[in-house]
């Protein structure tokens, strides 16, 4: 099955710095990939996504980046604020337009924006 | 705006104890996911189920059931619990419009198994 590897597992920046977030995944098949943003004590909520047809998607300070060759897609924060401060989840599946929507998800990574 | 439900946000239960969770969505959809989210682990599916009375196993199944009767509810049976189902338990259902497959989470039922 799909294996999902996320790194780093922590980062902190300054406010206004730039993050980025790295995962790789091992099935060539996967399609389609979307990043969750959870806030301390609340759900996981869907923040972007991009499907393997498209090699960059941008929406204002978040954009993310896929290189399907070497099987891995980043997550890029701009200008990062207070509460862009969460646990960041990379996932990826294959969807084929049958009935399956089963995601595989990275470990996570702790950003801290540190005032 | 979507909203999916879950039955309880803390719950504490004995060891060898039945326990059911239970997810509620209004919105029709028609997969369903339960996941465990542990601290530097991510979320890890449990079971999933694509219709009314269809059940596929996720990444660790294992002490785990599911059944899904109704469109809108899914539940999450341990049929005798252990300590290490400790966790926090999510339920997910999923969005699919315009090429966008969004999963919509529950708030999420911390257990705690003694």
């Amino acid at each position: 099955g799909e294996n999902v590897e996320q790194h780093p597992s922590t980062l902190s920046v300054q406010e206004g710095d730039s993050a980025v977030i790295k995962c790789t995944y091992s099935d060539s098949a996967s399609n389609y990939f979307p990043w969750y943003k959870q806030e301390l004590g609340k759900r996981p909520q869907l923040i972007i996504d991009i499907r393997s047809n498209v090699g960059e998607k941008k929406d204002q300070r978040i954009a993310v980046t896929l290189n399907k060759t070497a099987k891995h897609f980043s997550l890029h924060i701009t200008e990062t604020q207070p509460e862009d401060s969460a646990v960041y989840f990379c996932a990826a599946s294959f969807n084929s337009g049958g009935s399956n929507y089963k995601l595989t998800f990275g470990k996570g990574t702790l950003l801290t924006v540190n005032p | 705006d979507v909203k999916v439900t879950q039955s309880s946000r803390y719950l504490v239960k004995r060891t060898g104890e039945k326990v059911f969770l239970e997810c509620v969505q209004d919105m029709d959809h028609e997969n369903m996911f339960w996941y465990r989210q542990d601290p530097g682990l991510g979320l890890r599916l449990i079971y999933f189920s694509y219709d009314v009375k269809m059940k596929e196993k996720g990444d660790i199944p294992e002490g785990y059931s599911v059944s899904r009767e109704k469109k809108e509810r899914f539940s999450l049976i341990l049929e005798s619990a252990s300590t290490n189902q400790t966790s926090m338990y999510l339920c997910a259902s999923i969005q699919l419009a315009g090429g966008r497959n969004e999963q919509f989470f529950g708030p999420g039922t911390r257990l705690t198994v003694l």
